[in-house]
């Protein structure tokens, strides 16, 4: 079973459409992530949820949303996507208390 | 605020040679330091961690880092690196008290045969 799964692993989409990823953990953890990694490999936070709770968020569009229906799913949806949102999406998930990240696979968005 | 430096974007080392991986941080609070893999088109992977206690800390596939703190760094190394250690590894830190993570820019290491 895979522990961070997201979905979709590839994207490609035209400037202006609206696509969402979503993403589910089975490890049991309470914090879940968002993580942008662009084209130079720089892995920058955008959003965190404790239990449901928006805890972590960055300077980031508005644009962007994520939604978290329980602690186990972490989505994020984009709108009006831009040349610039190309990169690759991970979520990740934790224990609060703990100090280790769990990474998903990573969702490659290429904006056309 | 905090910071991390990477400071080798890329490292070619030849198989069975030792490595090691800088990594240094600026911070004003206490922080929890680690290494992260990452394998071509797959998410990170967790080498090592250091949260207390020895500052030489050992991870997985044969990998090793030292915290020290007076220079504020966490340097990662392996004695002899195999072609399937190839990947891209990241520096973090996550501050004492709150569980938010700052990653450096990465450094490709590079095996060759």
């Amino acid at each position: 079973d895979t522990a961070v799964s997201q979905t979709p692993k590839y994207l490609v989409t035209q400037m202006g459409n609206d696509k969402s990823i979503k993403c589910e953990q089975n490890l049991g953890h309470d914090t879940m992530y968002w993580y942008k990694q662009d084209s130079k490999k720089f892995l920058k936070i955008m959003f965190s949820y404790n239990n449901k709770e928006l805890i972590i968020n960055e300077t980031v569009p508005n644009r962007f949303s994520p939604k978290s229906p329980d602690k186990a799913h972490l989505n994020l949806h984009i709108n009006s996507l831009e040349l610039g949102d190309s990169a690759v999406y991970f979520c990740a998930s934790s224990l609060r208390t703990a100090r280790e990240l769990f990474f998903g696979e990573g969702s490659r968005l290429t904006v056309l | 605020a905090q910071s991390v430096t990477q400071l080798d974007s890329q490292v070619p080392v030849f198989e069975e040679a030792p490595v090691e991986l800088r990594c240094n941080y600026s911070s004003s609070v206490s922080v929890y330091l680690f290494w992260y893999v990452q394998y071509p088109n797959q998410g990170l992977q967790l080498l090592l961690k250091y949260l207390s206690g020895s500052t030489l800390v050992k991870g997985i596939n044969g990998f090793e880092a030292e915290f020290n703190k007076s220079q504020t760094s966490f340097h990662l190394r392996k004695p002899s690196v195999h072609i399937s250690d190839t990947a891209e590894y990241f520096c973090a830190v996550s501050l004492y008290n709150f569980n938010k993570f700052y990653f450096g820019s990465g450094t490709k290491l590079n095996v060759k045969p």
